[in-house]
């Protein structure tokens, strides 16, 4: 079946540091892929998607690249700020008529000053 | 502009009393998720509205879980009887034309006791 899988938290970085959360997906045919974050109290808000492979989504300076062939799709951003501390999820939605979204697990972010 | 409105944020309750959780999504929006959230399942969607019908149900647990969605700006996550493994963060998400790009309310953190 369709899953996702990412790595484990927390990951705990230093202002201005760089970030990489990995996402791998199991999944048949060409799904969507996304990544979600969610702060303190709040429900998830959409970071970025990607619709077929090669892709890329960016947003806010958070960047994932749809790698078909390794079936990833890490965030990453170059210099993190205390404000990105948050849960961030990766997801799947298979593309045709594919309605569930499969969300990872979610992987913790402190980013300390 | 108004998010999706979720009620109330936080609900204790004695095991085997009837849960109510509440919705109001964007406004034009036409599609309708609850998900629930916990540390040992992550994210799951429950069921989902288009319209104000029910179109998928089969993530919803058992019984105990019902959902309605009687005019498109409210729906409504009921539990009868409430147990104690029901506690988790319960989240209402809309859409407009599908389900690419949902917003998600602020949560409803359940605890049964």
């Amino acid at each position: 079946g369709n899953s996702v899988t990412q790595m484990e938290g927390p990951v705990t970085l230093s202002e201005e540091a760089f970030l990489t959360i990995n996402c791998t997906y199991t999944a048949t045919g060409y799904p969507s892929l996304f990544w979600y974050v969610q702060y303190p109290g709040e429900g998830l808000q959409l970071l970025l998607k990607a619709t077929k492979a090669d892709d890329k989504g960016s947003n806010k300076g958070f960047e994932a690249t749809y790698r078909k062939e390794t079936t990833s799709f890490h965030l990453e951003k170059g210099s993190v700020q205390v404000s990105d501390s948050a849960v961030y999820f990766c997801a799947l939605r298979k593309g045709t008529g594919g309605f569930k979204t499969i969300f990872g697990a979610g992987t913790r972010l402190f980013v300390k000053a | 502009d108004a998010g999706v409105i979720q009620s109330p944020r936080h609900e204790v309750t004695e095991m085997g009393q009837e849960v109510t959780l509440r919705c109001k999504p964007i406004s034009g929006h036409d599609y309708l998720f609850w998900y629930r959230q916990t540390m040992m399942r992550g994210l799951e969607l429950l069921i989902y509205f288009n319209n104000n019908v029910p179109i998928d149900d089969s993530g919803m647990p058992e019984d105990r879980f019902s959902a309605k969605m009687p005019n498109a700006s409210f729906s409504t996550l009921k539990i009868q009887p409430s147990e104690p493994r029901d506690s988790a963060v319960y989240f209402c998400a809309s859409s407009l034309g599908g389900p690419e790009t949902q917003y998600f309310g602020p949560g409803t953190r359940l605890l049964v006791l």
